[in-house]
């Protein structure tokens, strides 16, 4: 069974400076890999996603993540956050038939950003 | 286009009512799934449709039940609710099924309370 582990359930941050969310992954066949964010009182966005290919993917509003197999990880970062970061960030597994529809989710990670 | 609509947004049930909610996916979208986020368990994949049939199906009892419509709008019921019912549940939709390539767009959720 794959399975995701989100090593921090908070991260508080100051703004403008980098931040790092750690996502680490189980999983003994080819992965597939999401970020998600969910702002409050909303649904998941999709930040960027590994399917195959280039390790460090580039995703929507400033994030990019690395894909590092021999460390099992997917780690997502930005090099200056912003106020509006503030969020929880979710990453994902898909399951192994590669439907995306069904994710196994991270337990989160509340990114909080502050002056 | 209009995204993922889930009716209603916020849903007070006593313990043993039944309830039902509603998901239409963007236009366009065959493929819809549903979740289930709590505090303690997290994201939960409960169910996936794909032209009017169940695809995928996740880890919870059959109190929890759903149907897609031919014009690809969803329904989940859950029946004899329990208070760990309790949680938001969100609807999302995507292109197709099984294509990795095709992200989920994800509702605001119904935040269903059973008291």
């Amino acid at each position: 069974a794959q399975s995701v582990t989100q090593l921090d359930s908070q991260v508080p941050v100051f703004e403008e400076a980098p931040v790092e969310l750690r996502c680490n992954y189980s999983s003994s066949v080819s992965v597939y890999l999401f970020w998600y964010v969910q702002y409050p009182n909303q649904g998941l966005q999709l930040l960027l996603k590994y399917l195959s290919g280039s390790t460090l993917v580039k995703g929507i509003n400033g994030f990019e993540a690395e894909f590092n197999k021999s460390q099992t990880s997917f780690h997502l970062r930005k090099p200056s956050v912003h106020i509006s970061d503030t969020a929880e960030y979710f990453c994902a597994v898909s399951d192994q038939s590669g439907t995306a529809s069904k994710l196994t989710f991270g337990t989160g990670t509340r990114l909080q950003v502050t002056l | 286009k209009a995204g993922v609509t889930q009716t209603p947004r916020y849903l007070i049930k006593t313990r043993g009512q039944q309830v039902t909610l509603s998901c239409s996916p963007i236009s366009g979208h065959r493929s819809v799934s549903w979740y289930q986020q709590t505090p303690g368990q997290g994201l939960q994949f409960l169910f996936e449709y794909f032209s009017e049939t169940q695809r995928n199906k996740g880890n919870f009892p059959g109190r929890f039940s759903g149907r897609q419509f031919s014009n690809s709008r969803s329904e989940m019921n859950v029946s004899t609710l329990e208070l760990g019912d309790s949680a938001l549940y969100l609807c999302a939709s995507s292109e197709l099924i099984g294509a990795l390539n095709s992200p989920l767009h994800f509702g605001n959720g119904t935040r269903l309370t059973v008291t």
